[in-house]
């Protein structure tokens, strides 16, 4: 299997903060790098495919950058409603394992 | 509008079976590969395996082969989920999710259906 390793575990910041997660994974995916939002009591929401594509209806302010084994994820401004776990997930091989995710919480 | 809806809350003994299932609508069943994904309590999301509607090909993480069944039954659009033996550590929400690329595996999951809450206790 593919190893996904994402960092921070977890991290605090304000309203308007930069957010920067990555994640590294075990060998070359390419691009199949999906990010996902999850918050408590709702379903997965994809971010974010193939590294950078920003799936329809996601605003602007999550972007995605990397190939191979290093990718991130970055929230260029944060937003109330952006307070989540993130987890990215690689689809170059089955399984198509996640990462451990980085919960977002507020300052 | 694609719509994928899980079976409710089940409460399991120990050493029992259970099957949920996730019924899709709006989309060709047939034609994407629909996946199963485990979030334990208080931890992350797990891939569990997928099969494709179509002609029934399953694939398995090595984590769960021989512990789960994924099946489908493309008369009524629904693919299922067998956990077999319970045990207190199967306690979890199961979600089943579509891989939003006809045909490839080589995509996201963009539709999710809402979580279906195994309780395993005697």
């Amino acid at each position: 299997d593919i190893q996904m390793t994402q960092s921070p575990s977890s991290l605090s910041a304000s309203v308007g903060d930069r957010v920067t997660i990555t994640c590294r994974t075990s060998q070359s995916i390419t691009t199949y790098l999906n990010w996902y939002q999850h918050k408590p009591g709702r379903t997965p929401n994809l971010l974010i495919y193939r590294a950078s594509t920003l799936q329809s209806g996601v605003p602007s302010r999550f972007t995605g950058s990397g190939s191979g084994t290093d990718f991130t994820l970055t929230i260029s401004s944060l937003q109330p409603e952006d307070f989540a776990t993130y987890y990215c997930q690689q689809s170059y091989t089955i399984p198509n394992t996640f990462g451990q995710g980085t919960k977002v919480e507020i300052k | 509008e694609v719509q994928l809806v899980q079976s409710e809350a089940e409460v399991r003994k120990p050493g029992e079976c259970l099957k949920i299932s996730c019924q899709v609508s709006g989309y060709s069943f047939t034609n994407y590969w629909i996946g199963w994904v485990r979030q334990m309590p208080g931890k992350g999301l797990e891939w569990m395996g997928i099969i494709y509607p179509g002609d029934s090909d399953t694939r398995y993480s090595p984590s769960f082969e021989g512990l789960v069944t994924i099946s489908a039954d493309k008369s009524i659009n629904t693919t299922y989920l067998e956990l077999k033996g319970l045990k207190a550590s199967d306690i979890a929400i199961y979600y089943c999710a579509r891989h939003s690329i006809g045909g490839s595996v080589a995509s996201p999951f963009d539709f999710w259906g809402q979580g279906t809450l195994v309780t395993v206790s005697s």
